[in-house]
């Protein structure tokens, strides 16, 4: 099993809601990540877990919360968000001795 | 810092022509060097990779070759057919695990 999968898809969502995005992968790989991805530009980096522990956090709002609560499963928590924060929201993770990550479909996230 | 250089697009190119996507790196020691592939609508996957030096990445016909005495990492194919249009990413992975992507290239193959 080589994926990394991501739920939901989609996700249309108001400003005033609480929602999470969710991201599972069985390939025993210890570190996850967590990128955005706005159209035409490349993914980038708001989170890393190493180890179930947070090891990055790229400065990011706090209306974003990241958990990982176990080795396979990375979680986004949404809270209060703007409109900018439309994107694509796309979960990876590597093993801690390989460099490659593996990402997910992503979840395409509109906010009204 | 860590930085990665890749050509402007869009590249529009004929089915079964040459094709090439300059990629050029600045960074501190020996980081191992990717390209991903974006199908429209959908996440990155990996196209290949090379690392160190004088390595050879290669898969579905794609190429890229680790040349740090030009701290480059083109993408090469010899024919590329309607199904290889999407967006391609150069990128590097850091000793502080993040890995820094390209601007991305925009490669459209008409029929």
């Amino acid at each position: 099993d080589t994926e990394v999968t991501q739920t939901p898809k989609h996700l249309v969502m108001g400003m005033t809601n609480k929602k999470s995005l969710k991201c599972e992968q069985h390939m025993g790989h210890r570190a996850m990540y967590w990128y955005k991805q706005k159209a035409k530009k490349p993914p980038e980096l708001m989170f890393v877990y190493s180890y179930e522990k947070l090891s990055i956090n790229e400065s990011v709002p706090s209306r974003f919360s990241p958990e990982c609560p176990n080795s396979s499963l990375l979680n986004l928590h949404l809270h209060a968000l703007q409109p900018e924060d439309s994107a694509l929201y796309l979960c990876a993770s590597s093993h801690p001795l390989n460099t490659e990550a593996f990402f997910g479909q992503g979840t395409r996230l509109t906010v009204v | 810092g860590n930085s990665v250089t890749q050509m402007e697009g869009p590249v529009t190119l004929s089915e079964e022509a040459f094709l090439t996507i300059n990629c050029t790196y600045t960074a501190t020691g020996y980081p191992s060097l990717f390209w991903y592939v974006q199908y429209p609508g959908e996440g990155l996957q990996l196209l290949l990779k090379a690392t160190k030096a004088d390595d050879k990445g290669s898969n579905k016909g794609f190429e890229a070759t680790y040349r740090k005495e030009t701290t480059s990492f083109h993408l090469e194919k010899g024919s590329v057919q309607v199904s290889d249009s999407a967006v391609y990413f150069c990128a590097l992975y850091s000793s502080a695990s993040k890995i820094i992507f390209g601007s991305g290239t925009r490669l459209s193959i008409r029929p």
